[in-house]
């Protein structure tokens, strides 16, 4: 069974950082592509940011480049979200998702929340 | 930058009814890559439908895409009370690579 489980979510001030996980089981997380897309309280889905399995290509939303930094470890089946300089339109539920060779997501995580307020 | 626009914004049906929901592309979507997703309250997105009409797996029949370009349409024959919920359209291509619809609700 596909598993996806975030963490790290937290309350946090503007200006602060924070470093998600999602921890993956039950497929090939060493040959998959992964993604992050939040959704911010009541809003739509927003995609944030990629990484192939490699690691060799990464991508990210404008609204975060320079700022978030997507990661993996194929070893150890987790796929990582550093968040720094954290803004109050960040607060949203974070989902890790695995990107299938159609480009579209078909497992998902239930998703971590981060809420930036001072 | 691709926007898609979701409509109607909320759709309000009965069980058994016929819902079309459309989403339309600012420009044209290269290579069908066009994407359904089904969220409850609570919940995680479920991907319904990808290549524009391809179901995913587990997917009911009664849940069918159309379209091309820049004009698609996803179909949910013969309601059922677990089929409300807010739907989104999601394309890959161009710059943001990514990105969603504004979301459709389907309401009872």
């Amino acid at each position: 069974e596909v598993q996806l489980v975030e963490s790290g979510g937290d309350l946090v001030q503007p200006g602060r950082s924070l470093r998600l996980s999602c921890a993956a089981s039950g497929f090939a997380f060493d040959n998959s592509a992964m993604h992050w897309v939040r959704q911010a309280p009541g809003k739509g889905l927003e995609w944030v940011s990629g990484i192939s399995w490699s690691s060799g290509d990464i991508i990210y939303a404008d609204s975060v480049k320079g700022r978030f930094t997507i990661s993996r470890d194929n070893a150890k089946n987790f796929l990582y979200l550093q968040m720094d300089s954290l803004r109050p339109d960040d607060t949203a539920l974070y989902y890790c998702a695995r990107r299938t060779d159609g480009y579209v997501f078909d497992y998902w995580g239930q998703g971590t929340l981060v809420t930036v307020t001072s | 930058e691709i926007v898609l626009t979701q409509s109607p914004g909320t759709l309000s049906l009965s069980p058994g009814d016929r819902a079309t929901l459309s989403c339309r592309a600012s420009q044209n979507i290269r290579n069908n890559f066009l994407a359904w997703y089904q969220q409850k309250p609570g919940q995680a997105p479920r991907l319904l439908i990808y290549g524009a009409s391809t179901r995913a797996a587990g997917i009911p029949a009664r849940f069918s895409g159309s379209g091309s370009g820049t004009d698609f349409t996803l179909t949910i024959s013969g309601l059922e009370p677990d089929d409300f919920a807010v739907y989104y359209c999601q394309h890959y291509g161009g710059s943001p690579p990514y990105s969603f619809g504004q979301g459709s609700n389907l309401e009872i």
